[in-house]
Formats: C-alpha cells, structure tokens, sequence
C-alpha cells in the first residue's frame, strides 16, 4: 500500500461545484502539503501543515481550503470550483527534520472543471 | 523572491548516452537541493540531494554537481535507460520555512 494515499484520482466536476480532496499517511509525519501542479510549470505550493493544529498559505492558497483532522489526514478543498482551477493536485509529507526537506509525494489527483 | 529554474523544458538522448539536467537558483544563500523525477501518473520520488558543504555528490548511476559561484546545480545520469524516461525537477527545501521551492521541470526522453 502506498505511503501517502490521495482520493479520488480523478475528478471530473463542473463550475461552482465544491470540492474535497483527501490525503492520508501512514509515514508517521508530522509535516503535511498540498501541490498543484500545471503543464510548464512545477509545482506550486497551495497549503501547508506542520501538525495537526497548524495551518499555513502557501503561494497560490487563493479559492482554496484545507483542513487538517488528524496528524495522518489533511483535506484540499475547493469551495467554488473555477475551471482554472483545472490541474493535477499532489499531497506530500515531511519529517520536519533540519537534516532533510525531502518531500513524499501521492500519485496525485486529477481535477478537470468544467 | 527566491527561484529555481531549469534551462531547458525538454532533453532527448539515445539510450546508453549520458544525460546532463541543469537547474540555477538566485539565492545566494541557498545550501540545501534535492532532485526528484517524476514518472508518468506518479508523483514525484526523491533521487539525490546535495548540501552547500559538497560541490559533487554520487548515487547510483546519478551525480549531482554544485557550483555555488555561478548558482548551478546539474544531475548527470550515467548510461540513461529507457526507465529514466521522466520528468525531472531540482528543489530548494527550505527546512527552516518548511517549504520547497521547485523548478518547471525537464522532460527527460530517452530513445532506443
């Protein structure tokens, strides 16, 4: 089973819909993310969380929610879906640790707004 | 701001040749990348990092140059395969901020 898991995989939704995108982990990590990622231009950070009580804009939080319900679970939410908003949605996790930055990454969510 | 970018979106090399990804940054003060590759439908997956201490670092087939001067970073993968066909990002984690910074990526193509 994969270490940090993403559902749905794929979503196909239309013009001022509300969206939920959940994350879960099994890695044991405090440090939690959201990515987005467009064709041409990496990835971009949405939100992220250092534990469970904390919450933080990343570049690109604008049109964007998330909720952290548990040290393992932490929920991307579009409250009014735009088509730009079209992309390809990544959770990641840390370890926190100063020794390293190095991000796990799930296999990513695909959001088509129509 | 802080950046990292890559020179060049795509690379097309014929199996068994070398392979050269190049990333600069624009912090000075920048001492920790990593590079991670991303496979088609996958998430990205760590490959190599490298700390402003090192100006060479070595995996498994994969070396990570740094020259901190000029603010470049490249990964050399060594007789690339038709399996490091991917995308391939250089990152700046900045584990004080608990945020990384990524390049746009270079599709990375190897031909038989």
């Amino acid at each position: 089973d994969a270490d940090v898991t993403q559902t749905p995989r794929n979503r196909i939704t239309k013009t001022g819909k509300r969206i939920m995108l959940e994350c879960s982990q099994t890695k044991g990590h405090d440090r939690m993310y959201w990515y987005r990622q467009d064709p041409g231009l990496g990835l971009r950070l949405i939100y992220y969380s250092f534990d469970v009580k904390d919450i933080n804009k990343g570049e690109i939080s604008d049109g964007y929610s998330v909720s952290r319900q548990a040290q393992a679970k932490f929920s991307l939410s579009l409250e009014s879906a735009i088509p730009n908003q079209t992309a390809l949605y990544f959770c990641a996790t840390s370890e926190g640790s100063a020794n390293t930055g190095e991000l796990f990454f799930g296999e990513g969510s695909r959001l088509t707004v129509l | 701001g802080e950046s990292v970018g890559l020179h060049l979106p795509t690379l097309s090399v014929q199996e068994g040749d070398n392979s050269i990804i190049n990333c600069a940054y624009s912090n000075s003060a920048s001492d920790y990348f990593i590079w991670y590759k991303q496979e088609s439908g996958k998430g990205p997956q760590f490959i190599i990092d490298i700390r402003s201490n090192m100006d060479k670092r070595q995996g498994q087939r994969v070396t990570v140059l740094l020259n901190k001067t000029v603010k470049h970073l490249s990964l050399q993968i060594a007789a690339t395969q038709p399996g490091d066909s991917a995308v391939y990002f250089c990152a700046e984690p900045n584990t004080n901020a608990g945020k990384s910074t990524f390049g746009d990526g270079t599709t990375l193509t190897v031909k038989p």
